[in-house]
């Protein structure tokens, strides 16, 4: 069984730039929920997204965003990129929205 | 106050010890806890979870828990060096839905040959 799925693996940005990560779920989890990794903040929550709802948002400003389509396959946004953006972030799945995540490996942006 | 409070560490154990690691969290009303383990450079990996007073085992992993005194702890029988990484605790405080988990700093546990 495939695991978690996050795409790019690595980025770098500019301020002021957006940008757009991916993440496809463990085969049948229709749950996907975003953390944020830091050196300073440790793991944060961003928000969660439940058969194309999101059912739960973290405490980030709003630049922050994301979707989740039909397939369970989900997306986040940033806009307006900001140094203090640069991080890890990961993206984890669930059967049915319990806390035993399955977390990708991540998606490392860092921003100039 | 950190709503989930770990020892940063290093904790450092010899191999074939017993490795101890705490936690206590903020929210009387948890209802859910984890502990996840994350190797440099490598993602976060659920190995405990636990959801009710008491022990539960799993191999060389126990997790306990007392809701009285709101901590969680994880002991490592026999510790392998492989077993060095950092150790997160991770809470569903009740709020929101049961995947949305606020973490800890972390522990970092070196064992030693």
């Amino acid at each position: 069984k495939a695991g978690v799925t996050q795409t790019p693996r690595y980025l770098i940005k500019t301020r002021g730039q957006q940008v757009t990560l991916s993440c496809s779920p463990i085969s049948g989890h229709r749950s996907v929920s975003w953390y944020q990794q830091t050196p300073g903040q440790g793991l944060q929550f961003l928000f969660e997204y439940f058969s194309e709802t999101q059912r739960n948002k973290g405490n980030f400003p709003g630049r922050f965003s994301g979707r989740q389509f039909s397939n369970s396959r989900s997306e986040m946004n940033v806009s307006t990129l900001e140094l203090g953006d640069s991080a890890l972030y990961l993206c984890a799945s669930t059967a049915e929205g319990n806390g035993e995540l399955f977390f990708g490996e991540g998606s490392r942006l860092t921003v100039l | 106050q950190k709503e989930v409070e770990q020892n940063s560490g290093p904790l450092s154990v010899p191999e074939g010890a017993i490795a101890s690691l705490n936690c206590t969290y903020s929210d009387r009303g948890s209802q859910s806890f984890f502990w996840y383990r994350q190797y440099s450079g490598k993602s976060p990996e659920l190995i405990m979870s636990i959801y009710s007073n008491g022990d539960k085992e799993d191999g060389r992993f126990t997790a306990q828990l007392n809701k009285a005194s709101q901590y969680v702890s994880l002991l490592i029988r026999d510790s392998q060096p492989s077993d060095s990484a950092t150790y997160l605790c991770a809470v569903n405080m009740g709020t929101g839905t049961a995947s949305k988990l606020t973490f800890g700093t972390g522990t970092r546990l070196q064992v030693t040959l």
